[in-house]
């Protein structure tokens, strides 16, 4: 079965602090690989997209790399502050299918 | 989320009516997808479209749910009879266009909470 964990459920920071998410999945052969952030009560704001092709997306202070061999991507913030608090969603493409799997999010609190 | 407009944002249902839920992507989108998304979960596919084709309904929980794209634009979610176990958000997403890399865009979406 095709599936996509995201450890660890819940992470608390002070602000400043670099950070990792982890994002991990079942198939290693996938299409490509979407991390969003979602606000509370908001719809996914895409931030990065990996395709199967690439090693790793930068968008600012954010880092997404892709090993599919060991079926893992993470998400990389660098110098996080309070607006990035937020739930962080990796979702899947596996290959041959149109679908996107969602893990279950990692509900990120930087604190001021 | 830009290019996708979903109404109504809040629902309340008795247990027992039906609702609909409604997608309203921006021109030129084939594929659209529905998602159902649980208090602090991840979203959970429920279906898919291509144009007017309902390509994969294997997500749709029960015979209850039910989509449709007559026109292969805008796209309702009905939902027959509703259960508590119903209440969650359901989120439509359409693909970007242009480049065409599959990138993954939503909507706000519908909050549905059955009483």
């Amino acid at each position: 079965k095709q599936e996509v964990t995201q450890i660890p459920a819940a992470l608390s920071v002070p602000e400043g602090e670099n950070l990792v998410l982890n994002c991990s999945f079942t198939d290693s052969a996938i299409y490509n690989l979407q991390w969003f952030r979602q606000d509370p009560g908001k719809g996914l704001t895409s931030l990065l997209l990996i395709q199967s092709s690439q090693r790793e997306q930068t968008s600012g202070r954010l880092n997404a790399s892709l090993d599919k061999s060991s079926g893992r991507s993470t998400l990389y913030i660098a110098a996080s502050q309070p607006g990035d608090s937020a739930t962080y969603l990796c979702a899947v493409r596996f290959s041959g299918t149109y679908k996107y799997i969602f893990g279950t999010g990692t509900r990120l609190k930087v604190l001021a | 989320g830009a290019g996708v407009s979903q109404s109504p944002r809040y629902k309340v249902a008795k247990r027992g009516q039906d609702v609909a839920l409604r997608c309203d992507p921006i021109s030129g989108h084939v594929s659209l997808f529905w998602y159902q998304q649980a208090l602090g979960q991840g979203p959970e596919f429920l279906t898919y479209f291509q144009n007017e084709a309902q390509l994969d309904k294997s997500g749709l929980p029960s015979d209850r749910f039910f989509a449709e794209r007559p026109e292969g634009s805008v796209s309702t979610l009905k939902i027959q009879r509703t259960q508590q176990e119903d209440s969650a958000v359901y989120l439509c997403a359409i693909p970007q266009l242009s480049p065409g890399t599959g990138e993954l865009f939503f909507g706000e979406g519908s909050r549905l909470t059955v009483l």
